[in-house]
């Protein structure tokens, strides 16, 4: 069973960029982490969710068109991690961050994906000055 | 993008209700509709995937469902430990879209 732990910096002045880290336990990228997609959700405080971003083992990535511009997804399969870059961050970036996992199904399940299965525990970034 | 609204926005229930949440996609999905239960200051949870399949370890007192693009969410006997928010997400075409919440509370 895949599980997540995300770290990075909490606090960032504006126009600075947010970088946080995901790592994956349970599992490797060569075997069986490939039927994933990593995600980044986001939530700002008293609100609802918002989709980010996912990447692929191999290094394929969606964007939130909202987003793009700012937002660079990595892995490093030789850590077991995948990374958020956002730039340029104002006060609308202050939001708990989480890494998730979008499972993928298969032909023989005739399943496109399972959803964002298992989630980080989240990490609070707030910009301030 | 796809929009995802979710009614009711809220609201209030006793242990042992019957309870039901919609959502609807503003387009075809596919049946790829995902709910999630969060909790205060915790991590969303997975409760069910594809529209009504339930995710592993979910109770079985969960159920969703389909017509066309309109989703239901059904807990069939509320529990204590059922109050929280329920969000909807679309995962068929990127950006994968959420609704903005329904939050369940104790009357």
């Amino acid at each position: 069973q895949v599980q997540l732990q995300q770290w990075g910096a909490g606090l960032l002045k504006p126009s600075e960029t947010l970088s946080l880290t995901c790592t994956i336990y349970g599992g490797s990228f060569s075997g069986s982490f490939s039927p994933y997609y990593w995600t980044w959700i986001r939530q700002p405080p008293g609100k609802g969710l918002e989709w980010i971003g996912e990447i692929s083992h191999s290094g394929i990535s969606n964007y939130n068109p909202s987003l793009e511009s700012r937002v660079t997804l990595s892995v490093d399969t030789s850590k077991n991690q995948f990374s958020l870059r956002l730039t340029s961050v104002t006060a609308a970036d202050t939001a708990v961050y989480y890494c998730a996992t979008l499972r993928l199904g298969d032909t023989i399940s005739g399943v496109l994906n399972y959803g964002l299965d298992v989630w980080g525990q989240g990490t609070t970034v707030t910009v301030s000055s | 993008d796809i929009q995802m609204t979710q009614s009711p926005s809220s609201l209030s229930a006793s242990v042992g209700d019957r309870v039901t949440i919609t959502c609807r996609a503003s387009q075809s999905i596919n049946s790829y509709l995902n709910w999630y239960q969060q909790k205060a200051g915790k991590a969303p949870k997975a409760l069910i995937y594809a529209a009504s399949s339930l995710q592993s370890g979910v109770p079985s007192r969960f159920s969703g469902s389909v017509s066309g693009t309109d989703f239901t969410l059904t807990i069939s006997s509320l529990q204590p430990e059922d109050f929280a928010t329920y969000y909807c997400q679309q995962t068929y075409i990127t950006p994968f879209t959420f609704g903005p919440g329904t939050k369940v509370d104790i009357k």
